[in-house]
C-alpha cells in the first residue's frame, strides 16, 4: 500500500521564477492538504482540496496557487518567488468523510530560494 | 479559532528515563487532538490521537498521552526513553466542530533529545 509520494524532494530556485510540486496521495484516500514548514516551525496550512476544488485556504497570497486531478494528485504551484518562500512544503492525505482521521504526510519537498 | 501552545522548544531526558512532552490547547467546542513525530529531513508521523473516551490514550512506539480537559492540556508521555525517540515532536488539535475539511492546526514543535 503506498503511502503520500512527492516530488520532487529537492529544488533550487531564484527569486521571481515559479515552482510546481507534485501530490500523489495515500490509496484509498480523496483529500490532499498542503503545508508550509518553515525551519524551526511547525506546518502552516497552505490550503486543502477535495473533488478536484479547493475547500479550504490558509493565509497565504494568492502567488500560492494548486490543482487536484481526477485521480486526487495534486500540484502546488507558486509563482514569483520570494527568499521567505523557502521551506519544507508538505503535502498530506485524508479521507474527507473520515472526521477524525489522522493525516498522512509525505517526505516533503524541500525548496530553496536564492 | 484554535490554537496549540508547545511551551517547550527542547526537552532532554536520559535514555531509560521517563520522558514528557507538554501540549496545551484552545478550541471554541471539544478537541480532537493529535501528537506527530518527524525525524530529520522525513514528513510527519501520526503517532496517537484523542478523539472520545479514556483520556489515557495510547499509541505508536510505546508512546502515551493525557487528555485533561480542565487543563487544556494534551501531554504526550513515554515510561522509559529511548536514544532513536530523539525527533521533533508536534502537538495538534482540530475542533470536533469543524466537519469534513478537516484543518487542524500544529503547535511549534518540541526537539527531544534523548542522551544515552
Amino acid at each position: 500500500d503506498a503511502g503520500v509520494t512527492q516530488s520532487p524532494t529537492h529544488l533550487i530556485k531564484t527569486r521571481g521564477q515559479q515552482v510546481t510540486l507534485r501530490c500523489s496521495p495515500k490509496s484509498g484516500h480523496d483529500t490532499v492538504s498542503w503545508y508550509q514548514q518553515a525551519l524551526g516551525q511547525g506546518p502552516q496550512f497552505i490550503f486543502q482540496y477535495y473533488e478536484e476544488e479547493e475547500r479550504q485556504r490558509g493565509n497565504f497570497p494568492d502567488r500560492f496557487s494548486g490543482h487536484q486531478f481526477p485521480n486526487y494528485s495534486s500540484e502546488l504551484n507558486v509563482n514569483a518567488l520570494l527568499l521567505g518562500d523557502s521551506a519544507l512544503y508538505l503535502c498530506a492525505s485524508s479521507n474527507y468523510r473520515i472526521n477524525t482521521g489522522e493525516l498522512f504526510f509525505g517526505e516533503g519537498s524541500r525548496l530553496t530560494v536564492l | 479559532a484554535q490554537s496549540v501552545a508547545q511551551p517547550e522548544d527542547q526537552v532532554n531526558v536520559a535514555e531509560g528515563n521517563p520522558l514528557t512532552v507538554k501540549c496545551t490547547y484552545s478550541v471554541s467546542g471539544n478537541p480532537y487532538l493529535f501528537w506527530y513525530v518527524q525525524y530529520p529531513n522525513r514528513g510527519l508521523q501520526f503517532l496517537l490521537k484523542y478523539i472520545t473516551g479514556d483520556n489515557l490514550v495510547k499509541g505508536s512506539y510505546g508512546f502515551e498521552a493525557e487528555f485533561n480537559k480542565s487543563q487544556t492540556s494534551f501531554h504526550l508521555k513515554k515510561p522509559s526513553a529511548l536514544v532513536s525517540d530523539s525527533a521533533l515532536y508536534f502537538c495538534a488539535v482540530r475542533d470536533r466542530r469543524s466537519g469534513g475539511s478537516y484543518i487542524p492546526t500544529f503547535g511549534r514543535g518540541t526537539s527531544l533529545i534523548v542522551h544515552p
